[in-house]
């Protein structure tokens, strides 16, 4: 089984809906990542949490909002979608530092129309 | 601040022939940095890492890097490439207090048969 999961791994949406994605890992790590990823820009950072009790914004927050419902849970909402949010969203997690392997879910491909 | 620049967006070689990604690195205190690849339809996986032990870092599958303080680079090469490695490629920065790492923009490799 793989070590973080993302759902769902492809959905298409329509403008001003709400979206989750949503992201589990079972590696017991604590910190956990959202990046959106879009063709010449690499990817962006958009949520960190530490730990369940801490939630940090990235380079690219508005628009979004996270959850973190248990260490191994980690959520991201698009309140109102709109088309440019349309990408490549992973979620990764790590053990501690920012200088520790990060290990990265599959992908979700969203499109909003 | 922190940033890294690789050089060339697309990089395409031959079967057999040597490939060479070129990763570039702004830091003001010791940075850490990485190599992770992109196959295609998955997430980021580690390629290697440089943590400053030894200069140069042996990877997965054949790669290396050399971390050159003096250039500020950190390439990543293979002697003779692989149909296999076929990716994308993505070097990243951080260090030792960091939360978090920054990518580059990524390097799509492409090779010839």
């Amino acid at each position: 089984d793989a070590d973080v999961t993302q759902t769902p791994r492809n959905r298409i949406t329509k403008t001003g809906k709400r979206i989750m994605l949503e992201c589990s890992q079972t590696k017991g790590h604590d910190r956990m990542y959202w990046y959106r990823q879009d063709p010449g820009l690499g990817l962006r950072l958009i949520y960190y949490s530490f730990d369940v009790k801490d939630i940090n914004k990235g380079e690219i927050s508005d628009g979004y909002s996270v959850s973190r419902q248990a260490q191994a849970k980690f959520s991201l909402s698009l309140e109102s979608a709109i088309p440019n949010q349309t990408a490549l969203y992973f979620c990764a997690t790590s053990d501690s530092g920012g200088t520790d392997t990060q290990y990265f879910g599959p992908g979700t491909r969203l499109t909003v129309l | 601040a922190q940033s890294v620049t690789q050089l060339g967006s697309h990089v395409s070689v031959s079967e057999g022939a040597l490939v060479l990604l070129r990763c570039n690195y702004s830091s003001s205190v010791p940075p850490y940095l990485f190599w992770y690849v992109q196959y295609p339809n998955q997430g980021l996986q580690l390629l290697l890492k440089y943590t400053s032990a030894a200069t140069l870092v042996k990877g997965i599958n054949g790669f290396e890097a050399e971390f050159k303080k003096s250039e500020t680079s950190f390439h990543l090469t293979k002697p003779s490439a692989h149909m296999s490695d076929a990716a994308e490629y993505f070097c990243a920065v951080s260090h030792s207090s960091a939360s978090k790492i920054i990518f580059g923009s990524g390097t799509r490799l492409s090779i010839r048969p």
